[in-house]
């Protein structure tokens, strides 16, 4: 299947500070990348839709001054979280839809642990 | 609200045997169905997945059945092998792949 790489896979990071998360397409080109979060025992939440070239779309309730979203190519688009705080811990996994099979693969997610 | 429902949060199953997730939605607008196997602290991987305009799907080991009148489907897994144990996530598309809604995923655990 199609391969989608995230980094870093861990990160722990001091309240306040920002996060940066990487998610690309290693085998095709992704016009739509997403971002989803997990919380344990949870499903996973759609977070936001990212578009090659133009500005993300956030679901209702997500911060959009506070997840920043970046898709500044086909193969990679970045998640940071601004001044992050502790209930920003989670597990954060992003995916890429294949145009031509219309299906989205995952990365393998980002474990985030803000003290 | 949750459009995207797994009731069975864990199964468990004979190795050889059959595997059946099930899955129910809400919304009658979804036209693409998607079935993931997950690990903890790792990425969805994609299974198979099924368009509205098909009731069956077959790959392998694995089959997914779509019933549109009961906003239903189901995975069946057969024969089952230890190494499928694992978290199952049913999601939907209301335009083919794009913004997935997810269930909570039903648990499979596979015994030999």
């Amino acid at each position: 299947g199609a391969v989608v790489s995230q980094h870093p896979s861990r990160v722990i990071c001091k309240s306040g500070t920002s996060v940066k998360i990487e998610c690309r397409s290693l085998d095709f080109q992704a016009t739509t990348m997403f971002w989803y979060r997990q919380f344990p025992k949870q499903s996973l939440m759609l977070m936001a839709t990212s578009n090659e070239g133009s500005k993300a779309t956030y679901e209702q309730g997500v911060e959009k001054d506070k997840f920043l979203i970046n898709h500044a190519s086909l193969t990679l688009s970045t998640l940071t979280v601004t001044s992050a705080h502790p209930e920003d811990s989670s597990f954060y996994i992003c995916s890429a839809r294949d145009p031509l099979l219309e299906t989205q693969y995952f990365g393998p997610g980002t474990r985030l642990l803000v003290l | 609200d949750q459009q995207v429902k797994q009731n069975s949060p864990s199964l468990s199953v004979q190795e050889g045997r059959i595997s059946i997730l099930n899955c129910d939605y809400t919304n009658s607008m979804f036209d693409y169905f998607l079935w993931y196997k997950k690990y903890p602290a790792e990425g969805p991987t994609f299974l198979i997945s099924i368009s509205s305009i098909k009731d069956k799907n077959e790959d392998g080991r694995f089959t997914v059945f779509l019933n549109k009148s009961a906003k239903h489907l189901s995975l069946h897994i057969v024969p089952s092998q230890p190494g499928d144990s694992a978290v199952y996530f049913c999601a939907a598309s209301e335009n083919s792949g794009y913004a997935l809604n997810f269930g909570k995923g039903t648990s499979l655990l596979v015994t030999p």
